[in-house]
C-alpha cells in the first residue's frame, strides 16, 4: 500500500526558478490538498482539488499553480519562486463527501529552501 | 525582543500522567473536527475526529471533548508515553462551497518526560 508519495523530499532552489513538487496517491481519493507549513502559522491551505480538473483556491494561492488531469497526480507548481515560499509542503488527499470516517492522509512533506 | 508568536504553545509531562491538550476553533458552523499528531520530520497522522452532533468520542488512551458553546476541543491523552512526544494540530472540516475544507490550528507542542 504506496499510499501517499511527495518528490522531492528535499530541494533546494534560487530565486526566480521554477519549481514543480510532485504528489502521487494510489487510493483514487476524490480529495487532495497541498498545504505549508511555517512556524508561528501552522498549516495552511493553498490549494485543493475536490476531482480531476476541478482546483480551487485556498488561504495563500498567490505565486503557486496546481493542476490535476488526473485523480492520482496533484503537482504544485512555484512560477517564480521566492525567499518567502521557504516552506514545509504537505500534500494530501480525502475520500469523497468528507464527514465522519473521511480521514486525510498526509504525505511525509517536501522541505523547499529558496536562495 | 523575542516573537512569542513563532513559538507553539508547550505541554511538558511526565510519563505516565494524563495530557490534556486545548483547541479553540473559529467556525460555529463547522461540523467535523479531526486531532493530528505530527512526529518531527513527518507529516501529521490521524489521531481522532468528532462530529458536531456529540460532545465526547473515546479511542485508545485518547478522548476528545467538544464544546460547541465556545468553540472549545480538547484531546485528553491517558498515561502519556516518551513516543507521544509531538506537536498535536486539531483541524476543523468548514464547509467551502460543496466541499469541506480542513483548516488547522498552530499547533501544540507535547514533551514527555522519561
Amino acid at each position: 500500500d504506496a499510499g501517499i508519495t511527495q518528490s522531492p523530499r528535499y530541494k533546494i532552489t534560487e530565486t526566480g526558478r521554477q519549481v514543480t513538487l510532485m504528489c502521487h496517491q494510489t487510493w483514487s481519493h476524490s480529495y487532495m490538498f497541498w498545504y505549508r507549513q511555517d512556524l508561528g502559522h501552522g498549516l495552511r491551505l493553498i490549494y485543493y482539488s475536490a476531482a480531476a480538473d476541478i482546483t480551487d483556491k485556498g488561504e495563500v494561492p498567490d505565486g503557486y499553480v496546481v493542476s490535476r488531469s488526473k485523480t492520482e497526480n496533484f503537482p504544485l507548481t512555484l512560477e517564480s519562486a521566492t525567499r518567502s515560499q521557504t516552506s514545509v509542503y504537505f500534500c494530501a488527499s480525502a475520500r469523497e463527501k468528507p464527514l465522519s470516517g473521511n480521514t486525510i492522509y498526509f504525505g511525509e512533506g517536501s522541505w523547499l529552501t529558496v536562495v | 525582543g523575542e516573537n512569542v508568536g513563532l513559538h507553539l504553545p508547550t505541554l511538558s509531562v511526565q510519563e505516565g500522567d494524563n495530557s490534556i491538550i486545548n483547541c479553540a476553533y473559529s467556525n460555529s458552523a463547522s461540523d467535523y473536527f479531526i486531532w493530528y499528531k505530527q512526529e518531527s520530520g513527518k507529516g501529521p497522522q490521524f489521531i481522532i475526529d468528532i462530529r458536531s452532533n456529540m460532545d465526547k468520542r473515546q479511542g485508545q488512551r485518547v478522548t476528545v471533548l467538544l464544546n460547541k458553546t465556545v468553540k472549545h476541543l480538547s484531546l485528553q491523552i491517558a498515561a502519556t508515553q516518551p513516543g507521544d512526544s509531538a506537536v498535536y494540530f486539531c483541524a476543523e472540516n468548514m464547509r467551502s462551497g460543496g466541499s469541506y475544507i480542513p483548516t488547522f490550528g498552530r499547533g501544540t507542542s507535547l514533551i514527555v518526560h522519561p
